[in-house]
């Protein structure tokens, strides 16, 4: 059974679109997390959830919206998607305790490719 | 400045080689520190963490951590072919964790 499942695994679309990533977990965790690798493979996070409620939320363009409906799942909306948007988002989540909180398990990845 | 530096490499080692990786970090607040493995394609996972200074073990990894000098070493002893991917240092000040580059390793069979 895959712990944390993102799709889709590709995505290739043109400038100005609006797209989509879903991310579910089954780990029973209550902390879920969105990260961005770029070409250099540098991680650098996103947004984090935790049961359902925003707790980080880095410097990133309001173009960008989490929104976890439920604890198991967090998905990430893109809107008038830009070339340098094109990277690969990871999901990942952890256990809420604070002292596990560096134990993240991470999904396989969606490329996202901008044209 | 980044809070967390690492080599990119490439690093190309013959099998059998140790392996030696580090990073630096400029935040006093991180108080983990872990290492994660990342195959070509695939999401990372977590190879080794460390709470505060010290060192640890597990099977042919070495983790190190000198909180003094703000440094954190990975070593792979018995380097194997299936070690080949990019190794990513993480560290958390208890809020977020935040990573290297990530150093990409290829042992040579």
């Amino acid at each position: 059974d895959t712990a944390v499942s993102q799709t889709p695994k590709y995505l290739v679309t043109q400038m100005g679109n609006d797209k989509s990533i879903k991310c579910e977990q089954n780990l029973g965790h209550d902390t879920m997390y969105w990260y961005k690798q770029d070409s250099k493979k540098f991680l650098k996070i996103m947004f984090s959830y935790n049961n359902k409620e925003l707790i980080i939320n880095e410097t990133v363009p309001n173009r960008f919206s989490p929104k976890s409906p439920d604890k198991a799942h967090l998905n990430l909306h893109i809107n008038s998607l830009e070339l340098g948007d094109s990277a690969v988002y990871f999901c990942a989540s952890s256990s809420g305790s604070r002292d596990l909180s560096y134990e993240q398990y991470f999904g396989p990845g969606t490329r996202l490719t901008v044209t | 400045q980044k809070e967390v530096e690492q080599d990119p490499g490439p690093l190309s080692v013959p099998e059998g080689a140790i392996v030696s990786l580090n990073c630096t970090y400029s935040n006093s607040a991180f108080q983990y520190f872990m290492w994660y493995r990342q195959y070509s394609r695939k999401g990372p996972e977590l190879l080794m963490y460390t709470y505060s200074s010290g060192n640890k073990e597990d099977g042919r990894f070495t983790a190190q951590v000198d909180k003094s000098s703000k440094y954190i070493s990975l070593f792979i002893r018995d380097s194997q072919p299936s070690d080949s991917a990019t190794y990513l240092c993480a560290m958390s000040d208890d809020y977020k964790l935040s990573f290297g580059a990530g150093t990409t390793v290829t042992v040579r069979a």
